[in-house]
């Protein structure tokens, strides 16, 4: 069983406050590492795909670093607004190409 | 280019009774997946189809839930009978190559 893990499991941030979350996993049998966005009532939405050691990915105040080699993904949030508040979920895509979801980092940013 | 579609988006049965979901993906996609995601736990997968045929189904409870895509389009998923534990929210994906797509979700409340 393929353990994915998210810390913190939830945050409640100041607007304009900047934060970061962690996905940990497996370092054996690597293939890719997903990051999601999902807000209630929605569909969850892809953030980042990340395949290579020392990858970092940005879209907008958004950003992402991958370390394959110690088995960790940091996702930064710079300048939080109320409508990044969501679950960011991080999922592991090993050699059997499926995706293994940690439980995620529910976000709240208080206006 | 529309999204995944599913229906129901919301659920209500008592136990014991029987429930269908139904989605469809995006055009094209030959691979879908159902997901089932338990409050405060990451979505996990209960099946893969490639086109209409069964990728992995190692996950799915065989004695209470089903599942088919007929067609290699659109898909349904079955529980009959529903227990208490069943209460999650049912995610449908599609793909092509290498990213996911999500639905919205059916969110199943037993009770």
């Amino acid at each position: 069983i393929l353990n994915v893990e998210q810390s913190p499991q939830s945050l409640h941030v100041q607007e304009g406050d900047s934060t970061n979350f962690t996905c940990s996993f497996p370092s054996s049998n690597f293939y890719a590492l997903h990051w999601y966005r999902w807000e209630t009532a929605k569909s969850p939405e892809a953030l980042f795909v990340m395949t290579l050691n020392g990858d970092e990915k940005k879209k907008g105040r958004i950003s992402a670093t991958l370390n394959t080699k110690e088995g960790y993904s940091y996702l930064y949030i710079k300048g939080s607004q109320p409508e990044d508040s969501a679950t960011y979920l991080c999922a592991f895509e090993g050699s059997a190409r499926q995706l293994t979801f940690g439980s995620g980092t529910q976000l709240t940013v208080l206006p | 280019e529309a999204g995944v579609a599913q229906s129901p988006r919301y659920k209500i049965i008592e136990k014991r009774q029987s429930v269908a979901f139904w989605c469809n993906p995006i055009s094209g996609h030959a691979t879908l997946y159902w997901y089932q995601q338990i409050l405060g736990q990451g979505p996990k997968l209960l099946i893969q189809f490639q086109n209409n045929g069964v990728v992995d189904d190692s996950q799915l409870p065989k004695d209470r839930f089903s599942a088919e895509r007929l067609k290699g389009v659109d898909s349904t998923l079955k529980i009959q009978p529903a227990k208490l534990e069943d209460s999650a929210v049912y995610l449908c994906a599609s793909s092509q190559f290498n990213e996911q797509f999500f639905g919205p979700g059916t969110r199943l409340t037993v009770l």
